[in-house]
């Protein structure tokens, strides 16, 4: 089954306890993003990747990093969470065609920063 | 950050009616895409639209792209149950993917 998988489902951490979450998708795809959703806001991305070992910036990258070392992981870090940082992330991959547009999400991190 | 304008924010509507949203921005897209979020899920792809103009339905759902391609709309036709969810709409231009702050969607049985 074609999907996008990220864990924990949900974590709580202190201020400052670096952490990282996961993703993987089974879809051979190129591209992959992560977003945080917030109350409001909507969905705003924090990195993308076209490929391995190229990334960028998305709208909201401050206090994140990420890395693609293979073409099916790309975790995200947060070397010193912030309360600010509290959030509900969501990874995707996209399929190739129509530039990347259409994106899979996996089921999300529920992240509490105490 | 370029944030796209969604309206409603919220929707409470009976079983069987039909339901309009739309999603505006100052600039212009070259791609619209309308998810839908179910309560602890990711968001799931429901309408693509590649071309200003275009008009495009998934069974009860119907989405166009505006021909200024600074908009777009989502409707669906008699509304069941299972269509309860948040609808985003999400544009997408060289890389970058913007999405709405959603419509919440309520149907009551």
């Amino acid at each position: 089954e074609a999907q996008v998988t990220q864990n924990p489902r949900y974590l709580i951490t202190v201020t400052g306890k670096k952490l990282t979450v996961t993703c993987s998708q089974n879809m051979n795809h190129e591209y992959m993003s992560w977003y945080r959703q917030d109350p409001g806001l909507g969905l705003r991305q924090i990195y993308y990747s076209m490929n391995v070992e190229v990334t960028d910036k998305g709208d909201v990258p401050e206090g994140y990093k990420v890395s693609r070392k293979e073409k099916r992981n790309f975790p995200l870090i947060l070397e010193s969470p912030s309360p600010n940082q509290t959030s509900l992330y969501f990874c995707a991959s996209s399929s190739p065609g129509r530039g990347n547009t259409e994106a899979f999400f996996g089921q999300g991190t529920r992240l509490t920063v105490v | 950050g370029q944030q796209l304008n969604q309206s409603p924010q919220s929707m409470f509507i009976q079983e069987g009616e039909d339901v309009s949203m739309n999603c505006t921005s100052s600039s212009i897209f070259n791609t619209w895409l309308w998810y839908k979020q179910d309560p602890g899920e990711g968001p799931v792809l429901l309408i693509a639209l590649y071309k200003a103009g275009e008009l495009t339905s998934n069974g009860r759902l119907t989405a166009q792209f505006g021909i200024t391609r600074k908009d777009s709309f989502l409707n669906i036709s008699a509304s069941i149950p299972s269509d309860v969810g948040i609808y985003f709409c999400a544009g997408h231009l060289n890389n970058d993917m913007r999405f709405g702050a959603g419509t919440r969607l309520t149907v009551k049985p």
